[in-house]
């Protein structure tokens, strides 16, 4: 069955840089149609896509973080990592990666995410 | 950018009520939207994607409908595992979600 995972940082300073590592498996970012995205959830607010990467490595970014953000896959070690310069307080929220694919454009599996909380 | 809006923010009903949440895109996106459940603590749930289409699992008192800039989420026969929050979501250029409808027991 397809599974997700996010690891990374808890705590990270204002202006430091985040790193963010989504370990998946059932699947492969090999295979044709299949994507990764990124989408946080600020406490008490909306859910709000990031950055999405795609087998062939095709990359979409959210147009008001996109110059902050940059999104990789490793396929061999079944990862995406998302990195996120210039970290700010507003910046505090659950991170979640998930699955999915150019036949739905919607996210059909989602890792359980990992609260990120930026402070000094 | 295509923005993506809710209706109502905020929806209060009870156990076996019909309910309908809207979203409206603010141009045609023909039917790439997606509406997600997600409750408190928990990753949201994919429960309609394509506008109509049923995720596999998800309860047939879920539906939905729309096309074009208008679409709706309907629950069919409340039950109180369906109070949560609820989001619809469009693919563009990038994956957008609306502010979400809190759905809750009157």
């Amino acid at each position: 069955q397809i599974t997700l995972k996010e690891s990374g940082p808890t705590l990270v300073k204002p202006t430091q840089t985040l790193t963010l590592t989504c370990t998946f498996s059932g699947f492969s970012l090999s295979s044709s149609g299949v994507g990764v995205g990124w989408i946080r959830q600020a406490p008490g607010k909306a859910l709000e896509g990031l950055a999405l990467i795609y087998w062939d490595d095709d990359k979409r970014y959210s147009p008001s973080l996109k110059s902050r953000l940059t999104i990789t896959k490793d396929t061999s070690r079944s990862q995406v990592v998302l990195t996120m310069t210039n970290m700010d307080p507003v910046d505090t929220a659950t991170y979640y990666c998930a699955h999915s694919s150019v036949w739905l454009f919607s996210f059909d599996y989602w890792g359980q995410g990992t609260l990120v909380t930026v402070s000094s | 950018d295509i923005q993506m809006t809710q209706s109502p923010s905020t929806l209060s009903a009870s156990v076996g009520d019909r309910v309908t949440v809207t979203c409206r895109a603010s141009q045609s996106i023909s039917s790439w939207l997606a509406w997600y459940q997600q409750k408190p603590g928990k990753a949201p749930k994919l429960l309609i994607y394509k506008a109509s289409s049923l995720e596999s699992g998800v309860p047939s008192r879920f539906s939905g409908s729309g096309s074009g800039a208008e679409f709706t989420l309907t629950i069919s026969s409340l039950q109180p595992d369906d109070f949560a929050t609820y989001y619809c979501q469009h693919y563009n250029t990038y994956p957008s979600f609306g502010q979400g409808t809190k759905l809750e027991l009157k």
